[in-house]
């Protein structure tokens, strides 16, 4: 199956700053690629998410850019604020795998500083 | 619209009891799942349905877990009997569709076990 490793565990920033998280994926079928954000005690929420078709999509100040021959794809947040503080999710699907089965990275706790 | 619902939120039980979860998706949704949250770790998936159909139970340890989702909307998750490394918060999530098309799943707010 497909196995998703990201990094960092956690990485603390300035307000203002950007901020980075990195994910890498094995299985070369995989060719979607959400992300997710989770507050401390609540749902996970997809805040984004790219094919891999494209290489790179924004929304606001979140950005995600893929890179299918490397297998890995990263999470960009810029002008970071206190409240984007939350644990990030990457995860994978692949092509061929079950029907809409998704594989989680072990996420990203983002503190940003005021 | 309505988000997806679970209950309980919290459940507290003793090392070989039993504990059931009750999961309602969003209205119309076809593919429901179950995910396991270990502290500190991504949601790991259980089970998925596709209506009321199993698609993906390859995760689930099906020795103490099961799963069913009748009628093809509200699903029940059961753990019996339970053992400690069982702790975490599961997670149900829905989306429109299915067949490998891409998705957004909805998570609801989850449902934190301890088990003693």
């Amino acid at each position: 199956g497909e196995n998703v490793e990201q990094h960092p565990s956690t990485l603390s920033v300035q307000e203002g700053d950007s901020a980075v998280i990195k994910c890498t994926y094995s299985d070369s079928a995989s060719n979607y690629f959400p992300w997710y954000k989770q507050e401390l005690g609540k749902r996970p929420q997809l805040i984004i998410d790219i094919r891999s078709n494209v290489g790179e999509k924004k929304d606001q100040r979140i950005a995600v850019t893929l890179n299918k021959t490397a297998k890995h794809f990263s999470l960009h947040i810029t002008e970071t604020q206190p409240e984007d503080s939350a644990v990030y999710f990457c995860a994978a699907k692949a092509r061929g795998s079950t029907l809409g089965r998704l594989y989680f990275g072990r996420g990203t706790q983002l503190t940003v500083w005021p | 619209e309505a988000g997806v619902a679970q209950s309980p939120r919290y459940k507290i039980i003793e090392k070989r009891q039993s504990v059931a979860f009750w999961c309602n998706p969003i209205s119309g949704h076809a593919t429901l799942y179950w995910y396991q949250q270990i502290l500190g770790q991504g949601p790991k998936l259980l089970i998925q349905f596709q209506n009321n159909g199993v698609v993906d139970d390859s995760q689930l340890p099906k020795d103490r877990f099961s799963a069913e989702r009748l009628k093809g909307v509200d699903s029940t998750l059961k753990i019996q009997p339970a053992k400690l490394e069982d702790s975490a918060v599961y997670l149900c999530a829905s989306s429109p569709l299915g067949g490998g098309q891409h998705n957004e799943q909805f998570f609801g707010p989850g449902t934190r076990l301890t088990v003693l």
